[in-house]
């Protein structure tokens, strides 16, 4: 079953416009994940947000997190076309931190 | 410092047959997850092994098992294919006290 839900489940923006990635997940978190894969190959790790944490940046990445709405999003500004590919947020199925659940993740397309 | 690493990297069996697929964690990592990942869907967790034992399994029939070798790599295998078992099989390492997975570049596995 999937634990998280991404929103949308695609987006088409311009180069140099904001790109906005929601999560929503089910159950009590330590942590939430945001991954990338680029046309179906592996995943690469975007950012780690802890359940006491409300915002975190990495670069053009900004991360929210509001646990008591079970949700987060993940800003990602001036997109390039480089950052074409699927975002996936992933969060861990219990507290041994072994399963990671992922939503079915948002497609995002960047034209030039 | 080289990635987790899987071979092969494309795949095509005819149902009913069985296949091995293989994965060399991260250097330093000796935890190994498996992830099977349906096209247009998010990655679903298989298993994970730590030490040479299965640790923890997701919803997945007996049909696949594994394995984890004192080098830390691991092998799945996917015995009696069906059409439904298309998929790419995704590895990830991990050392235990860390929340981040990381990902290899997967296998794309086509069932005839």
């Amino acid at each position: 079953s999937q634990q998280g839900e991404e929103d949308p489940q695609a987006l088409s923006i311009q180069e140099g416009e904001n790109a906005t990635m929601n999560c929503s997940y089910k159950t009590s978190i330590n942590n939430l994940q945001w991954y990338r894969q680029n046309s179906g190959r592996g995943l690469v790790h975007l950012i780690l947000i802890r359940s006491n944490e409300r915002e975190k940046h990495s670069g053009r990445l900004r991360v929210t997190l509001d646990t008591s709405k079970k949700s987060s999003s993940l800003l990602i500004t001036a997109s390039r076309a480089a950052d074409t590919a699927s975002y996936f947020c992933a969060t861990y199925l219990n507290q041994a931190g072994t399963a990671l659940i992922f939503g079915k993740g948002t497609t995002l397309s960047v034209s030039s | 410092d080289a990635g987790v690493t899987q071979s092969p990297t494309h795949l095509i069996k005819t149902r009913g047959q069985q296949v091995t697929l293989r994965c060399s964690p991260k250097s330093g990592h000796d935890t190994v997850s498996w992830y099977q990942q349906a096209l247009g869907q998010g990655p679903q967790f298989i298993f994970q092994y730590y030490e040479e034992e299965e640790r923890q399994r997701g919803n997945f029939p007996d049909r696949f098992s594994g394995h984890q070798f004192p080098n830390y790599s691991s092998e799945l295998n996917v015995n009696a294919l069906l059409l439904g078992d298309s998929a790419l099989y995704l590895c990830a390492s991990s050392r235990p006290s860390s929340n981040e997975q990381f990902f290899g570049p997967g296998t794309r596995l086509t069932v005839l």
